[in-house]
């Protein structure tokens, strides 16, 4: 089991170009979610999945795009990028329908760091 | 709106000591579930101890084991034995109970612990 991974890891932008980060994971979860990280601002939820075709804004999701068109994978859009973009960007996954323990706890990917210059 | 504070930016600690991580939270919420989880230098979130609300016996893994205050609404990590690698930001989570929900988590800001041989 690879887990929860991101692509890429690393990405440097110039202020209005677009990217799209992909996260995948395979360990059949409902749920996924896009997390933004900033010095001194915790983590705070950007879109969240909750099933193959649905997705649903989070907490800041201002700026941002996201698809998930395969219940694997959700893909997190750029279209213009500009530098209060600049962060560390998490995915996670939760929820397995046939392992019950799984409902409490969240598996993250490595992060991708994202400069806009 | 759910929140998570953790009043400790930074927190030190003599290898072998004990040292407690404080969070607060605010919910109207009977239902929910706490989590604290280690972000190391390699960025990987990991999770250290889960609590569910309704559960009045105290969490415990190993060398960490918390304090939950339902009434005060308190939540704090007691990491006993601390080693070199027990290093890294550490964050409160919260996340709403009952089955069927997105299990969005709330992150605190995190509390940057330092071990010092």
């Amino acid at each position: 089991n690879a887990g929860v991974t991101q692509t890429p890891k690393f990405r440097v932008l110039k202020t209005g170009q677009s990217m799209t980060l992909l996260c995948a994971q395979d360990m059949n979860h409902e749920y996924m979610y896009w997390y933004r990280q900033d010095p001194g601002m915790g983590l705070r939820l950007i879109h969240y999945s909750v099933g193959e075709g649905t997705t649903a804004k989070g907490e800041v999701p201002d700026g941002y795009n996201v698809s998930r068109l395969k219940k694997q994978n959700f893909l997190l859009g750029l279209e213009s990028a500009a530098p209060s973009q600049t962060s560390v960007y998490f995915c996670a996954s939760s929820y397995n329908r046939d392992r019950v323990i799984s409902l409490y706890e969240q598996y993250f990917g490595p992060g991708t760091r994202l400069t806009v210059t | 709106a759910q929140t998570v504070t953790q009043s400790q930016p930074e927190m030190s600690v003599q290898e072998a000591e004990t040292v407690t991580l404080s969070c607060t939270y605010d919910t109207s919420e009977s239902d929910y579930y706490l989590f604290w989880y280690k972000q190391p230098p390699s960025r990987q979130m990991i999770l250290v101890i889960r609590q569910e609300a309704y559960k009045q016996q105290n969490a415990t893994e190993n060398r960490f084991s918390v304090n939950f205050q339902k009434a005060a609404k308190s939540f704090s990590l007691k990491i006993s034995d601390s080693q070199l690698g027990d290093a890294a930001m550490y964050f409160c989570a919260y996340r709403s109970g009952g089955q069927g929900g997105s299990e969005k988590l709330v992150f605190g800001k995190g509390t940057k612990l330092t071990v010092n041989p």
